[in-house]
């Protein structure tokens, strides 16, 4: 069992430039997270899926897209990626909810 | 609104003693805490969780207290050992915000040999 798979691991982009994150889970997980991670700041919550084919706004949305449209991928994607979105990007899945989340090893991106 | 608050930056403590790390929260209708792990380059861990129907949840060395009337929450560690150097995460969730967790800001342990 991998668990919770993140691609890539780094990434630095110029701004204005689009990605896309990838996270994948093994555990037949119904809910999925994307969150980042400031330094000095907790996990917010940008993008969460409650099961295949659904998704729904976290605390922080502005500027991100997500997908599920498989139940063991949630991708997250910067359209337009600005400076301010340079952070690292966490992605976790939970076969209840609310309930104790698994993570990924974390994508960390630099916007310059 | 930070509805969820760790209020200790940092926490250095030596080995073989308690480490007390402390979580405030605003919301009374989060019914369900958690507590994550973190090392330095990995996703945050699992350890410890606690519903509100109790007030203690212990496992090793690890024990969670909540204090629902206060709004807080603790989480000990005995012994101490520098292994346990990490950044800790509180968490709290319930019906409130469609289930979703709100994690604090963590405090950083250090455990000195």
């Amino acid at each position: 069992n991998a668990g919770v798979t993140q691609t890539p691991k780094f990434r630095v982009l110029k701004t204005g430039q689009s990605m896309t994150l990838l996270c994948a889970q093994d555990m037949n997980h119904e809910y999925m997270y994307w969150y980042r991670q400031d330094p000095g700041m907790g996990l917010r919550l940008i993008h969460y899926s409650v099961g295949e084919g659904t998704t729904a706004k976290g605390e922080v949305p502005d500027g991100y897209n997500v997908s599920r449209l498989k139940k063991q991928n949630f991708l997250l994607g910067l359209e337009s990626a600005a400076p301010s979105q340079t952070s690292v990007y966490f992605c976790a899945s939970s076969s209840t909810h609310p309930g104790l989340e698994f993570f990924g090893p974390g994508t960390r991106l630099t916007v310059l | 609104d930070q509805q969820v608050k760790q209020n200790s930056p940092s926490l250095s403590v030596q080995e073989g003693r308690i480490s007390i790390l402390n979580c405030d929260y605003t919301n009374s209708m989060f019914d369900y805490f958690l507590w994550y792990k973190k090392y330095p380059a990995e996703g945050p861990t699992f350890l410890i969780s606690i519903s509100s129907i109790k007030d203690k949840n212990e496992d090793g060395r690890f024990t969670v207290f909540l204090n629902k009337s206060a709004k807080h929450l603790s989480l000990h560690i005995v012994p101490s050992q520098p292994g346990d150097s990490a950044v800790y995460f509180c968490a709290a969730s319930g019906n409130t915000n469609a289930g979703k967790s709100t994690f604090g800001d963590g405090t950083t342990l250090t455990v000195k040999p």
